[in-house]
């Protein structure tokens, strides 16, 4: 069993549907990140969170550090939102990504 | 334009040759790090570099070998790789580095490398 694990693995939607992306960790942290990967390979940094509730336009991250879950919210979805969202660990001595969700947008 | 290029961006290799891989960031940064990103798989953190010296090292073969002659470049050096390192090659960088923490990373657009 993966330390960080996302669900789901697989997500599509139509364009203005609100997304929750999940990501649950069973070890401690100092923080979380959420990444975004579009195809062909890059990656852009959209959170990073130790506690509460962070927004950005449309992107609202949360994150349970008792329950040992975070989410990650998507508003108002856009075919332009399509990609897979990775969800990575920060524990004491290492950094600990999720195998990611793959997330298309229908027009 | 996310500050961090990669060069080549597709690679095809033979198991018995030597490659190299480049990276250089125009932030200002003073980390870097190499990341390996196979089909299937979650990403995995190869080496971090804090001011040109190595911090991390995760259990890499050694026919990886990284160089970082300054804060601005990064290089991956390839010798007699095999069929399964064929992934997705990331670099990234960030402000600082501190053990224990991970900040904001910038990242580059990646180098698809095939081992025949």
């Amino acid at each position: 069993k993966n330390e960080v694990e996302q669900s789901p693995q697989n997500l599509t939607a139509q364009e203005g549907e609100f997304i929750t992306i999940n990501c649950s960790y069973s070890v401690g942290i100092s923080a979380l990140h959420w990444l975004q990967q579009h195809p062909g390979g890059g990656i852009v940094s959209l959170f990073m969170l130790s506690s509460g509730k962070k927004k950005h336009g449309r992107l609202i991250a949360t994150i349970n550090i008792q329950e040992k879950h975070s989410s990650l919210h998507i508003t108002a979805s856009h075919p332009r939102d399509s990609a897979v969202y990775i969800c990575a660990a920060v524990s004491p001595d290492k950094l600990i990504f999720g195998t990611g969700t793959r997330l298309q947008v229908f027009p | 334009e996310t500050g961090v290029t990669q060069t080549p961006r597709h690679l095809v290799m033979g198991m018995t040759n030597k490659k190299s891989l480049k990276c250089e960031q125009h932030l200002g940064h003073n980390a870097m790090y190499w990341y390996k990103q196979s089909a299937k798989k979650p990403l995995e953190l190869m080496f971090v570099y804090s001011l040109e010296e190595r911090v991390e090292n995760n259990s890499v073969p050694s026919r990886f070998s990284p160089e970082c002659p300054n804060s601005s470049h990064l290089f991956l050096h390839l010798h007699t790789l095999q069929p399964e390192d064929s992934a997705l090659y990331l670099c990234a960088s960030s402000q600082d580095f501190l053990a224990g923490q991970y900040n904001e990373q910038f990242f580059g657009p990646g180098t698809r490398l095939t081992v025949l």
